[in-house]
């Protein structure tokens, strides 16, 4: 069974909007959770990391995460999109004995002029 | 210099060829790592090296063979390969395993890798 889903294959929005992108996790621990981005032509890049205290998360580039127990969800956000953000977004969790990151299937973010 | 570097950038195989794909890091790191992204599929972990001793291998097919010389040094050899191994291939490295100090993979920019 995966371990991280993320349900939303592609997501457009404009310059200037607020954005979120959802990302659940089946794991019976609090696992150590990421989010990774990867522009094109790159390789994947960390944003921010959860592994325990306050579950609001800052990263860099103005990302921020959130992470709920009781949803087993860990999404990430930003107030106001820019251009430069548009990339392929990966949710990844730290699971098992083996400490093995397993990556979400990622989201694609189209930001429209 | 970037932090983990890969070469080739791209790469085109027949299935019989014999090929080898690069990772240099130069951070530091005692963890390197072959992930494999292809279309439309999650990130595959291919393999970890830690201390330069292979601590998983995640069923990957023997077509695929690493190497790690040294903790700054791995190389993914071909050999005989068939088209749906054409995908992306990416190395990491990290200064100790995922959840650990830092919890931090770095990603060189890939190799892509097509076999005809």
């Amino acid at each position: 069974a995966q371990s991280v889903t993320q349900p939303d294959i592609h997501i457009t929005v404009s310059e200037g909007a607020s954005l979120e992108l959802r990302c659940n996790y089946s794991y019976g621990a609090t696992p150590y959770l990421f989010w990774y981005v990867q522009s094109p032509g790159q390789g994947l890049q960390l944003l921010l990391k959860y592994f325990s205290g306050d579950t609001l998360v800052q990263g860099i580039k103005g990302f921020e995460a959130e992470f709920k127990r009781s949803q087993s969800s860990f999404n990430l956000r930003k107030p106001s999109v820019h251009w430069s953000d548009a990339a392929e977004y990966f949710c990844a969790v730290v699971r098992g004995s083996a400490r093995q990151l397993t990556f979400g299937s990622g989201t694609q973010l189209t930001v429209l002029p | 210099e970037t932090g983990v570097t890969q070469t080739p950038r791209h790469l085109v195989m027949g299935m019989t060829n014999k090929k080898s794909l690069k990772c240099e890091q130069h951070l530091g790191h005692n963890a390197m790592y072959w992930y494999k992204q292809s279309a439309k599929k999650p990130l595959e972990l291919m393999f970890v090296y830690s201390l330069e001793e292979r601590v998983e291998n995640n069923s990957v097919p023997s077509r695929f063979s690493p190497e790690c010389p040294n903790s700054s040094h791995l190389f993914l050899h071909l050999h005989t390969l068939q088209p749906e191994d054409s995908a992306l291939y990416l190395c990491a490295s990290s200064q100790g395993r995922p959840g650990g100090n830092t919890g931090e993979l770095f990603f060189g920019e890939g190799s892509r890798l097509t076999v005809l």
